[in-house]
Parts: C-alpha cells; structure tokens; sequence
C-alpha cells in the first residue's frame, strides 16, 4: 500500500496570506489527523476527521481549519498567516475511530511552511 | 490536561553506548506508543504497548510499561549511528480519543 502523502512538501509564505495544505491518507484509511510541529512546542494536534467530519479539536485558533472529502483526502487551510505558523505540518490516517485503530498513526513526510 | 514527559530532552552519546529514554505521566493511559522520526520525515510506529508492565523487544530496543500504565520507558544497547533520530513517545488520551505526544527526546549516536 502507498503511504500517506502531503503536497507540497515545502512552502514560502508572508505574513496576512494564506496557505492550503493537502493530505492523501492510506487507502482504506477514514481518519486523518492533523498535527504541528515546532521545536519549541514538539507534536501539537490541530484536529481529526472521519468520514467528512471533524471528530476531534485541539486548541488553536480558528484561523486554522480543515476538511475532509468523501474519498478520504483531507485538505488544512490557515488564514491570515503570522511568523509564529511556520512550522512542519504532519498529516497522519489512522483506519478508524475505535481506540484500538487510532493509536496506530501512520504518519506522512510533511509540509514545511516557512512565514516570512 | 495529560502530559506525557520525556527526558531526557537531548541525548548525545558515543556508537557502542547504552541508554535510556523515559517517558512519564500522572495519569493512566490505556496504552502508549514509541515514534522515531528522522529529519525530513514524519514519525515511524516502532511499538505499542498496552499491558501494564509488558516488555517488548525489537533488535536492539527494549520498551517498558509501567505497572501502573502512568510511564514507559526504551532502552537501546549498544547504539549505532543509524539510530540517531527523534524519539516520542504518545498515548490516547481520554479527552476524546486525541493522540498526546511527548516533547520529544533527541538522540545523536557518533561513530
């Protein structure tokens, strides 16, 4: 099976725009999650979707959201973008919502988005 | 709010050592994973474990759970340059099922 992938994997931005990032989740996978990484913060969860529905929210602003369509893929927008969102963005597909499933992450390469 | 803490944050160690990563929390997690992640690349599953005080082997790792399920631990024998990389621990949260990490422990084996 083809792993997780995230397009693009690298990313300028300045400050006040705006950026779409894209996930494709392992076949067959109908959880995908959403994480931030930064040195300073370590792995942050963003949110989760399951079958084109935010299941789960972690605590960042609402300029930050995302979707998920009906053929998995799920997509994460942030608005108005401010130098502290330049961060490595992990997408990770997990085969369901049951406890057991999701504690296995398979996780993409990334994007890395850089905000000047 | 679950924390998962691991220590030590940075671990810069010579090829053939041994060593420790440890991963604690006050509360119980019903189960806890073990993540290496490499530069440029997303987290890799290395094991899970579920049932208080189990021990796991994969080659040269060994991971523990606490009796108490509130802590684990990995340990590496004899390490190699190939295992230099980003360690996390995470476990599932009961605030909605939500994956928590660790901050991460940063090992660097040199030759």
């Amino acid at each position: 099976k083809a792993g997780v992938t995230q397009t693009p994997r690298y990313l300028i931005k300045t400050r006040g725009q705006q950026v779409t990032l894209s996930c494709s989740p392992i076949s067959g996978h109908r959880s995908v999650s959403w994480y931030q990484q930064t040195p300073g913060q370590g792995l942050q969860f963003l949110f989760e979707y399951f079958s084109e529905t935010q299941r789960n929210k972690g605590n960042f602003p609402g300029r930050f959201s995302g979707r998920q369509f009906s053929n998995s893929r799920s997509e994460m927008n942030v608005s108005t973008l401010e130098l502290g969102d330049s961060a490595l963005y992990l997408c990770a597909s997990s085969p369901g919502l049951a406890v057991f499933q999701r504690r296995t992450q398979y996780f993409g390469p990334g994007t890395r988005l850089l905000v000047l | 709010t679950q924390l998962l803490e691991q220590s030590p944050q940075f671990l810069s160690i010579q090829e053939g050592e041994n060593l420790t990563v440890y991963c604690n929390s006050s509360s119980v997690f019903s189960s806890l994973q073990w993540y290496r992640q490499e530069p440029g690349e997303g987290p890799v599953l290395l094991v899970t474990v579920v049932t208080g005080g189990e021990v796991k082997k994969l080659k040269r790792l060994t991971f523990q759970f606490g009796d108490a399920r509130k802590d684990s631990s990995l340990h590496i024998t004899a390490a190699q340059p190939g295992d230099t990389g980003l360690y996390l621990c995470a476990g599932v949260g009961n605030q909605g099922g939500k994956l928590i990490f660790g901050q991460g422990t940063e090992l660097s084996v040199k030759p």
